[in-house]
């Protein structure tokens, strides 16, 4: 069963906007992930936020969690259309053998930079 | 390249058929995962090895479905007596211990 919800389902920019997207789960989490997948490929890791933590970046990625909320959002900054992708929320409650070894993945938003 | 390679990248097969997809991971990565795809969905968790040994096996993988790991490198996902429902892509990944996962390009698996 999926545990993340990611909100929007699709999204539609331009070039040089901002793309938010936000992810809900349900149950306590060590981690939470944020991947992109393009069409017919596999998933790239983009950035990792760790419960204790609130706020990461990484280049043009921002992230925050909010563990009393459940949720989370990954912020890209000055989009490209290179971007152009669909972005997954993976959450890792694995306690056994320590974490990272056990994801669950949303649905995800599909992101679409026009040029 | 040295990312993680799955072969086939694309088999079509007859409901019925047995079908069997490898995956060879980044070498030194001690884990191993698959997870299964499919349209307009995130991928699933199907089951994880570390080393040789697959620890974990998710309910998705029915007695249907076999996954083996000899000697802690490569990977095979057997399905044996295919059904429809079994069209997915099939997404193999590996790590070190308790690092972000490495993707590899799945194998899509179409059941005529």
């Amino acid at each position: 069963s999926q545990q993340g919800e990611e909100d929007p389902q699709a999204l539609s920019i331009q070039e040089g906007e901002n793309a938010t997207m936000n992810c809900s789960y349900k149950t306590s989490i060590n981690n939470l992930q944020w991947y992109r997948q393009n069409s017919g490929r596999g998933l790239v890791h983009l950035i990792l936020i760790r419960s204790n933590e609130r706020e990461k970046h990484s280049g043009r990625l921002r992230v925050t969690l909010d563990t009393s909320k459940k949720s989370s959002s990954l912020l890209i900054t000055a989009s490209r259309a290179a971007d152009t992708a669909s972005y997954f929320c993976a959450t890792d409650a694995g306690t056994s053998g320590g974490s990272n070894y056990k994801l669950t993945f949303g649905k995800g938003t599909l992101l679409t930079v026009n040029p | 390249d040295t990312g993680v390679s799955q072969d086939p990248r694309h088999k079509i097969t007859k409901r019925g058929q047995n079908v069997t997809f490898r995956c060879d991971p980044i070498s030194e990565h001690n884990r191993l995962y698959w997870y299964r795809q499919t349209l307009g969905q995130g991928p699933e968790f199907l089951t994880y090895f570390q080393n040789e040994a697959q620890l974990e096996k998710s309910r998705l993988l029915s007695d249907r479905f076999s996954a083996e790991r000899p000697k802690g490198s490569f990977s095979t996902l057997e399905i044996q007596r295919t059904e429809q429902g079994d069209s997915a892509m099939y997404l193999c990944a590996s790590s070190p211990r308790g690092q972000p996962q490495h993707f590899g390009d799945g194998t899509r698996l179409s059941i005529l």
